[in-house]
């Protein structure tokens, strides 16, 4: 199994710029998440959704969007891109939300905005 | 969820234990305690969980103290690719609370 895929790996973005972030998961999980990771940081939750059709923020959603109409894709979307949103993005998987759940990571998208 | 603190780095011989500890002083009842570490900025890896029993699996212990105050994370064997940066995470049960709330961890290095 692939298990989390994100594309790209890297990405250089000019200020104002909008992209979309990929992440694809073939494990049927219906729980995914999106993190971003600064330097010298632990990972901070973006948006995170718990079946198709259903989503929610997490601790810092501002300047991202998200859709989930599929259990294997969860897209993040950066409208109008700041520096500020320079950093290493992870989306996760998990089976469900009960606890003992391990949650499946991507590599990673390290993004730099310029 | 709780908080936790733990040291910033570590170091351990390689083919030693290593022994990182966690503090998390006001967890609840209801509260698991889990590691992931990260290889150079990989995506993190799951490694353990537990609520108040000591837990082994085939990477690693889990020592929750009695009063579960605090844990401690043992890699009985380390090796070079031990090294990594591992997050000890509070988790509450419940609706809404199946996020993991990740610090800074602790740098262990294993050194050859």
């Amino acid at each position: 199994n692939a298990g989390v895929t994100q594309t790209p790996k890297f990405r250089i973005l000019k200020i104002g710029q909008s992209m979309t972030l990929q992440c694809a998961q073939d494990m049927n999980h219906n729980y995914m998440y999106w993190y971003r990771q600064d330097p010298g940081m632990g990972l901070k939750l973006i948006y995170y959704s718990v079946g198709a059709g259903i989503t929610d923020k997490g601790e810092v959603p501002n300047g991202y969007n998200v859709s989930r109409s599929t259990t294997e894709d969860f897209p993040l979307r950066l409208e109008l891109a700041a520096p500020s949103q320079t950093s290493v993005y992870f989306c996760a998987s998990t089976a469900s939300g009960a606890q003992g759940t391990e949650a499946f990571f991507g590599q990673g998208t390290r993004l730099t905005v310029v | 969820d709780a908080k936790t603190t733990q040291p910033p780095s570590m170091d351990c011989a390689e083919g030693r234990a290593a022994n990182l500890p966690c503090n998390h002083s006001t967890i609840s009842g209801n509260e698991y305690v889990y590691w992931y570490r990260q290889i150079h900025s990989q995506g993190p890896q799951y490694i353990i969980h537990g609520l108040k029993n000591n837990e082994t699996n085939e990477m690693a212990s889990l020592i929750i103290t009695e009063d579960r105050k605090s844990s401690t994370l043992i890699l009985p064997h380390a090796t070079l690719r031990d090294t990594a940066v591992y997050y000890c995470i509070v988790r509450a049960s419940g609706a809404g609370s199946y996020q993991l709330t990740f610090g800074k961890g602790t740098k262990l290095s294993v050194i050859p």
